[in-house]
């Protein structure tokens, strides 16, 4: 069945470092979704990117969406202590108006002050 | 609040019992889906409802089912509980396709014992 892998599982990074995490899906998708959950919290959508290549910026947050569609990143400039927590990434394979997502196993991101 | 209210928030029962979580969704959603949070195990997509229907299942195992009622609010039934059923369990909703992302709710604590 359709996977998606993230890494890393784990990041470390002083504040005002920079942060990325990647997501690879064993197939292509139609879109793909990034959330963030804060530690206690539940998942929060950030964005979705559905073209080729697209790249959506909100702040300091950087989203990629591979040229194949298989693939996807999140970079955040210069992390801030409000950063913490851990960042999903999840596959849409769409095969009409409903469908469900594959999320990746996320990257949880810790910053020291 | 995301919109998407969850109960019981937290629920401890003993191995062999059988539990029912609730799940109201956002208003004017019609899609309900069910993950299963796990430690290091990311999320885990159970089943999704549409409008009172199946539309998709994942990892859930047979002894677990779910149903989405006229209203909309869904319940997941767990029964012959192990050990290794305690995790997170989110409800999440959406309109048709998803274009602005999955709303979770707030999640369900299973402990067994």
């Amino acid at each position: 069945g359709q996977q998606v892998m993230q890494i890393p599982q784990y990041q470390h990074v002083q504040e005002g470092e920079d942060f990325t995490t990647y997501c690879n899906s064993s197939t292509t998708l139609s879109n793909i979704q990034w959330y963030k959950q804060r530690p206690g919290g539940h998942p929060v959508f950030l964005i979705q990117l559905v073209k080729s290549g697209e790249v959506k910026k909100q702040k300091r947050l950087t989203f990629q969406f591979g040229e194949a569609k298989k693939n996807s990143s999140l970079h955040i400039t210069a992390t801030q202590t409000t950063d913490v927590g851990t960042y999903f990434c999840a596959g849409g394979d769409y095969g009409g108006s409903q469908g469900n997502l594959i999320f990746g196993k996320g990257t949880k991101l810790s910053v020291k002050p | 609040d995301s919109g998407v209210t969850q109960t019981p928030k937290h629920l401890i029962t003993a191995t062999g019992q059988r539990v029912t979580l609730r799940c109201s969704p956002r208003s004017g959603d019609l899609s309900v889906y069910w993950y299963q949070q796990s430690l290091d195990q990311g999320l885990q997509f159970l089943i999704q409802y549409y409008n009172g229907e199946e539309r998709a299942k994942g990892n859930i195992l047979e002894r677990f089912s779910a149903q989405q009622f006229p209203d909309l609010h869904s319940e997941l039934n767990l029964s012959s509980l192990e050990l290794g059923d305690s995790a997170l369990y989110f409800c999440a909703s959406s309109v048709a396709g998803a274009p602005y992302g999955y709303t979770f709710g707030s999640g369900t604590r299973l402990t067994v014992v």
